[in-house]
């Protein structure tokens, strides 16, 4: 139980386009999901939390114009990345949790390798 | 506040211990354990609820000092399927999780 499902697991795109990214959950029901990026031999940096119909709350430094999310039911969030720079180029990593997070594990998609050319 | 683990990286021989420490500069409410292998997601490993608490499944176990500020994951006759990046997940009581550093540990036969 508890699978998370993230597509694609790679994207290759050009500089100015827009990736989305899906997440969903496909044997429970997701109340808050979180968005992370790893950057290669770095750890996994938080980027929002997103909780079924209402908005995400971002971290500090991200840029919410820039990596919108939508997450319109319990079983599914959604992250576009927009105009894309090489900058953004990394590995784009979704969990997912049905109660509060500090006694229950994240349960993590397999990841997308964003690569901005 | 990123909870920093130590050793960064570790080389073992198969059948070698191992121990990762995950410190963090204020109480926590739990610590969670996942070890990521390269290119592929974190896979959970174990939570860690209480101070004092120590928990283990077969031969990978972790323990959470009583303050509630570090946490060790204990590795024994390592296999070579242990081999990967080990993350703490620390939460701190706003419902977030912030990994730790990471350690990167190979397993030689």
């Amino acid at each position: 139980g508890a699978v998370v499902s993230q597509h694609p697991s790679w994207v290759i795109c050009k500089s100015g386009t827009s990736v989305k990214i899906e997440c969903r959950s496909l044997d429970f029901q997701a109340t808050t999901m979180f968005w992370y990026r790893q950057f290669p031999k770095q750890s996994l940096m938080l980027m929002a939390t997103s909780n079924e119909g209402s908005k995400a709350t971002y971290e500090q430094g991200v840029e919410k114009d820039k990596f919108l999310i939508n997450h319109a039911s319990l079983t599914l969030s959604t992250l576009t990345v927009t105009s894309a720079h090489p900058e953004d180029s990394s590995f784009y990593i979704c969990s997912a949790i049905s109660s509060s997070s500090y006694n229950s594990p994240l349960h993590f998609g397999n990841g997308t390798r964003l690569t901005v050319t | 506040q990123q909870p920093v683990q130590s050793p960064q990286a570790v080389i073992l021989r198969e059948g070698e211990d191992a121990v990762i420490n995950c410190s963090s500069s204020k109480a926590l409410y739990s610590v969670h354990w996942y070890r990521q292998k390269h290119g592929e997601a974190p896979v959970f490993l174990m939570i860690l609820l209480k101070g004092g608490e120590q928990k283990g499944h077969e031969k990978i176990s972790a323990s959470f000092n009583e303050k509630k500020q570090q946490s060790s994951l204990y590795l024994t006759a390592s296999q070579l399927s242990y081999s990967g990046t080990y993350f703490c997940g620390t939460e701190s009581g706003n419902e977030k999780l912030t990994f730790g550093t990471g350690t990167r540990l190979t397993i030689i036969p």
